[in-house]
């Protein structure tokens, strides 16, 4: 049982690049999300996806796009990178049934973008 | 618009100190997480507190949600450096989205 993983673990990208995070849960959860972390700016919730087939914006969607590809899995993809993107992603996974609902996160994904 | 604050952002002490982090907002939630991180690493919950005046212990670590749940704190005593890390709160607003409301978070460090 590994959790959330997440690919990457690093990555430096030149301004106007694209690539895909990728994340998986083996925990049959329902809800998925992607945020950023940034100094002195804590967690910022990016996208989400409340169950398989559904995605909504959150609090800083822009340049981003996101896939929930199955159950399992929730990729981010960033199609032209810019500097302001370069921070730490997280991917986080949470349950369904009795609340609450704790949330579980991946290792992150340290991206660069020069 | 941060929904919730925590205070102190920064705290270094030593060993064998105590001491408390708050989390306050003006929202009301439907519970409220805490979270440690260790640098490298992704955010793990430590508890979650559900009932307003609800009081939990880990240990050394203890948490307590307002009355109002509208607030909560972290109480560690007698720290020790293996404390040291970034605790973060998190409100749960209800409602079916399943988001949360992270705050910024409180970097301790505890010297040996």
């Amino acid at each position: 049982n590994a959790g959330v993983t997440q690919t990457p673990k690093f990555q430096v990208l030149k301004t106007g690049q694209s690539m895909t995070l990728q994340c998986a849960q083996d925990m049959n959860h329902n809800s998925m999300y992607w945020y950023r972390q940034d100094p002195g700016m804590g967690l910022r919730l990016i996208y989400y996806s409340a169950s398989e087939g559904t995605t909504d914006k959150g609090e800083v969607p822009n340049g981003y796009n996101v896939s929930r590809l199955n159950k399992r899995e929730f990729s981010l993809r960033l199609e032209s990178a810019a500097p302001s993107q370069t921070s730490v992603y997280f991917c986080a996974s949470r349950g369904r049934g009795t609340p609450p609902y704790e949330q579980y996160f991946g290792p992150g994904t340290r991206l660069t973008v020069t | 618009t941060q929904l919730l604050e925590q205070s102190p952002q920064f705290l270094s002490i030593q060993e064998g100190e105590n001491l408390t982090v708050y989390c306050n907002s003006s929202s009301v939630f439907s519970s409220l997480q805490w979270y440690r991180q260790e640098p490298g690493e992704g955010p793990v919950l430590l508890v979650t507190v559900v009932t307003g005046g609800e009081v939990k212990k880990l240990k050394r670590l203890t948490f307590q949600f307002g009355d109002a749940r509208k607030d909560s704190s972290l109480h560690i005593t007698a720290a020790q450096p293996g404390d040291t890390g970034l605790y973060l709160c998190a409100g749960d607003r209800g409602g079916s989205n399943y988001k949360l409301t992270f705050g910024k978070g409180t970097l301790l460090t505890v010297n040996p």
